[in-house]
């Protein structure tokens, strides 16, 4: 079946540009995971929901960043006013019973 | 939260050569994943092993979670298993979704 997809795989933004990153789950996937990923490390957990409900923000660096889930399945991370240190590959996961899948991730570059 | 060390940070082998990694963690863990990225970014599940043994194909994965170790075996290395290795926990406390991952094993195969 289909894995986790996202989009765009790649966003130049400048600074001070509003971006939105979509990440479309595994069909029936309760939780959804947001991760950043800067260059030559791992991934590090931003926020975490379960179903519509966000659970767990605490990952997230910034009030400019936000996250939702409206209808409990495509997510959407939005990060506001860019800065070159948001400059990382975000990635989506999903999981039902604990394992996590991951999509490919959306490399962000601000100028 | 939990702390996650890989060791080694770098492998280089010739083709056909076995390696183990290994993953030590701070604390107990209700799961444990191992994954390969892969060169293009792409997080590839390899082991969802909170404790015990379990083999796929030329790969193997043992978690001791009562002394905080999890180690991936490689046998017979080819080229394809290039790439970062990382190990990634799940915490025991109630309510704690996410994986806290490593600093990754990077793995060069040498043909």
């Amino acid at each position: 079946g289909a894995g986790v997809s996202q989009s765009p795989r790649y966003k130049v933004a400048k600074r001070g540009q509003d971006v939105a990153l979509r990440c479309d789950p595994i069909s029936g996937h309760v939780s959804l995971f947001w991760y950043q990923q800067a260059l030559g490390q791992g991934p590090e957990f931003l926020t975490y929901f379960q179903n519509e409900a966000q659970l767990d923000k605490s990952g997230l660096p910034s009030d400019r960043f936000f996250a939702e889930r409206p209808e409990g399945s495509v997510s959407t991370l939005k990060i506001q006013r860019t800065q070159q240190e948001d400059s990382a590959v975000y990635l989506c996961a999903s999981s039902t019973y604990n394992e996590q899948f991951f999509g490919p991730g959306t490399r962000l570059t601000v100028l | 939260g939990i702390q996650v060390e890989q060791s080694p940070p770098d492998l280089i082998l010739q083709e056909g050569a076995n390696s183990t990694l290994r993953c030590n963690f701070s604390d107990s863990v209700n799961n444990l994943q191992w994954f390969h990225q892969n060169p293009w970014g792409q997080l590839i599940n390899l082991f969802y092993i909170p404790s015990g043994t379990k083999q796929n194909g030329r790969l193997s994965a043992t978690t001791v979670a009562t002394e905080r170790y999890s180690l991936l075996y490689i046998s017979s290395s080819q080229t394809t298993d290039s790439g970062v290795y990382f190990c990634a926990p799940l915490g025991s406390n109630f309510g704690n979704e996410k994986l806290t991952f490593g600093t990754g094993t990077r793995l060069t195969i040498i043909p």
